[in-house]
């Protein structure tokens, strides 16, 4: 199986800020690798698929990059509606997803 | 507008079955693959089930093989998650999730879940 971590597990930004989350896994995966973000109470929403490729709707301070085994989720310009749980989830094999990475404000 | 809506979660015993039904609307359902994603009260998201488009292909994650099954009825829009042996650890909302279709098994609409919860 697959093993995934984030880091960090959480971190504390402020509005406007630049955020960068690292998702990496225990074998290579390629490009098959997604993000999402979710609230509290609410469904994932997917942010990111195939590394690197912006979901239609979602804002273009969002992107993603990396391949293989280390993968990056940057958020350009932290906005209000962006704190949140975000996670990784590899599809090379079955599905794993990482253990997520909490972004709250400072 | 593409909608899941997921019912029949609830409490039951442990060693107890449920069935999990997922409404789908707003898109053609026959054409793409769905899952199962759990969420454990305030931990991560885990994958539990895939169904192929036309229902031929089944995948499980380890930690529900042979306790759980997923169908799904094209004709009713409808995908199944029949879940048996139920245990302490399956206590969690239940997602489906539409496969985006595109480059891997990604999960581009989520219904708003259901809670089943396993206690005596």
């Amino acid at each position: 199986d697959i093993q995934m971590t984030q880091s960090p597990s959480s971190l504390s930004a402020s509005v406007g800020d630049r955020v960068t989350i690292t998702c990496r896994t225990s074998q290579s995966v390629s490009n098959f690798l997604n993000w999402y973000q979710q609230k509290p109470g609410k469904a994932p929403k997917l942010l990111i698929y195939a590394a690197s490729s912006l979901q239609s709707g979602v804002p273009s301070r969002f992107s993603g990059s990396g391949s293989g085994t280390d993968f990056t989720l940057t958020i350009s310009s932290l906005q209000p509606e962006d704190f949140a749980t975000y996670y990784c989830q590899e599809s090379f094999n079955t599905v794993t997803f990482g253990p997520g990475t909490k972004v709250d404000i400072k | 507008e593409v909608q899941l809506v997921e019912s029949g979660g609830g409490l039951v015993q442990p060693g107890g079955s449920l069935r999990l039904s997922c409404a789908a609307s707003g898109f053609t359902f026959s054409s793409y693959a769905m899952n199962w994603v759990r969420q454990a009260p305030g931990k991560g998201l885990e994958w539990v089930s895939g169904i192929s488009s036309s229902g031929g292909i089944t995948h499980y994650a380890d930690s529900v093989k042979g306790r759980f099954t997923i169908s799904r009825d094209n004709s009713k829009n409808t995908l199944y998650l029949q879940v048996n042996s139920l245990r302490a650890e399956d206590t969690a909302v239940y997602y489906c999730a539409r496969d985006h279709g595109d480059y891997g098994a990604n999960f581009d609409y989520w219904g708003q879940g259901a809670l089943v919860t396993v206690s005596s």
